[in-house]
Order: C-alpha cells, then sequence, then structure tokens
C-alpha cells in the first residue's frame, strides 16, 4: 500500500520561497508519475506540475511556470515542490499526488491521481 | 488548455436516493482520459473512477462513470450517508485540469 507524507504547515513572507516534501513508502517514485496539486481555502483544486521519473518528463501548468520547481530524490524516495515569490494569492494546502497508471503516448504521459498526500497548509502574510 | 464545467453546482439530496452529476469538456478529452475525485472536508481527494469508466482500487459499485468526447458522467445509485461531500472532475488527456466541483450535500 502506497503512503505519501508531506512536510509540515509552513509560514512565509511575501517574496519568499517555499519547499514542501513528499516522502513515499510502499512504492518507488521511479516508476509512477507525481504532481502537485494546490487548494486556497474554500476553493477548488488547482494543477501546478509534475514529474514522470522514468521518462524523465517534468510539466508545469502555465499559471506556475516560473516559479514551481518540482524534484525528486530517489535515494530516498521523496519528491519536492518549491515554489517562489510567493503572494498572499499562494496561501493554500499543498497536496502531493501520484500516479501509478500511466500512459506514454507521443512523449506524453498520462494519468490518474491514485494515492495522495494529506497536504501541507503555507500562509504567505507579513 | 481544457476547461472543465461541472453541474450542478450543489445537488441536495437524501440518503437512497441516486445522484448525476455532469462534467463538460471545452474540447474532446483524448483517451476518455477522464476522472473522478471524491473530496470531505479536511481530506485530501480520493480517487473514484479513471478512463472514464473505471473504478479505482476498493470504491463500491454504486459509483459509475461513463461519458467519451466531451460529454461525461458520475452515477452514484444510491446515496450512503459517507457519500455526501464535493466531486471533482479532472481530465489528464491534454497536461490536467480539475473541473470547480459539484458539492453533494443532504
Amino acid at each position: 500500500q502506497v503512503q505519501l507524507v508531506q512536510s509540515g504547515a509552513e509560514v512565509k513572507k511575501p517574496g519568499s520561497s517555499v519547499t514542501v516534501s513528499c516522502k513515499t513508502s510502499g512504492g518507488t517514485l521511479d516508476n509512477y508519475g507525481v504532481s502537485w496539486v494546490r487548494q486556497a481555502p474554500g476553493q477548488g483544486l488547482e494543477w501546478m506540475g509534475g514529474i514522470v521519473s522514468i521518462f524523465g518528463t517534468t510539466s508545469d501548468a502555465q499559471n506556475f511556470q516560473d516559479r514551481v520547481t518540482i524534484t525528486t530524490d530517489e535515494s530516498t524516495s521523496t519528491a519536492y515542490m518549491e515554489l517562489s515569490s510567493l503572494t498572499p494569492e499562494d496561501t493554500a494546502v499543498y497536496y502531493c499526488a501520484m500516479g501509478t497508471r500511466i500512459t506514454m503516448v507521443r512523449g506524453i504521459s498520462h494519468y490518474p491521481f491514485d494515492y495522495w498526500g494529506q497536504g501541507t497548509l503555507v500562509t504567505v502574510s507579513s | 488548455e481544457i476547461v472543465l464545467t461541472q453541474s450542478p453546482g450543489t445537488l441536495s439530496l437524501s440518503p437512497g436516493e441516486r445522484a448525476t452529476l455532469s462534467c463538460r469538456a471545452s474540447q474532446s478529452v483524448s483517451g476518455s482520459y477522464l476522472a473522478w475525485y471524491q473530496q470531505k472536508p479536511g481530506q485530501a481527494p480520493r480517487l473514484l473512477i479513471y478512463g472514464a469508466s473505471s473504478r479505482a482500487t476498493g470504491i463500491p459499485d454504486r459509483f459509475s462513470g461513463s461519458g467519451s468526447g466531451t460529454d461525461f458522467t458520475l452515477t452514484i445509485s444510491r446515496l450512503e450517508p459517507e457519500d455526501f461531500a464535493v466531486y471533482y472532475c479532472q481530465q489528464y488527456g491534454s497536461s490536467f485540469t480539475f473541473g470547480p466541483g459539484t458539492k453533494v450535500d443532504i
């Protein structure tokens, strides 16, 4: 059974960066896709970006292209999401999500999100 | 970017009733790469349906998905008390996008 355990809540100042980690157990990152999704208070789900290590591919949502960096450390089965230039509008719960049912078509990865971390609250406030 | 629209925004039903949730895409979703998630307050989302109609592991058979192209449906045949939650559709055929959600409440 795959479990994803995320790092704890963060409080950040505007203009700074935050890194959230997501450690997997019961599975290995290199066979799966990992995405990051955020949810602002009372709002819906927003995909930020993802990585499929086995194919060496990363992709980011247009809204975050210049601000988000997603990486993995296979040695510790941990994925990381760094978001820079924070503003109060970045206050949200950030989730990592893993997809095990990956299909690759013409160089593009497709996967639903089978497993989710518990979420990490990031608060941006001066 | 494929935009997903869900209707209705809120569905008020009683236990035992049938729920029908709609998800419409702004363009065709390739490969029927359409998923449904359930989210309860304070919890992470849970995958219910993938590939438009395949139930995820451990999901009861009262949940079913259908549709193709731009129109998809999630049906809950008989609502159980634990089914009252927010439901999101997601397309993963062209990058990833979520719909705004449908709240199913009593």
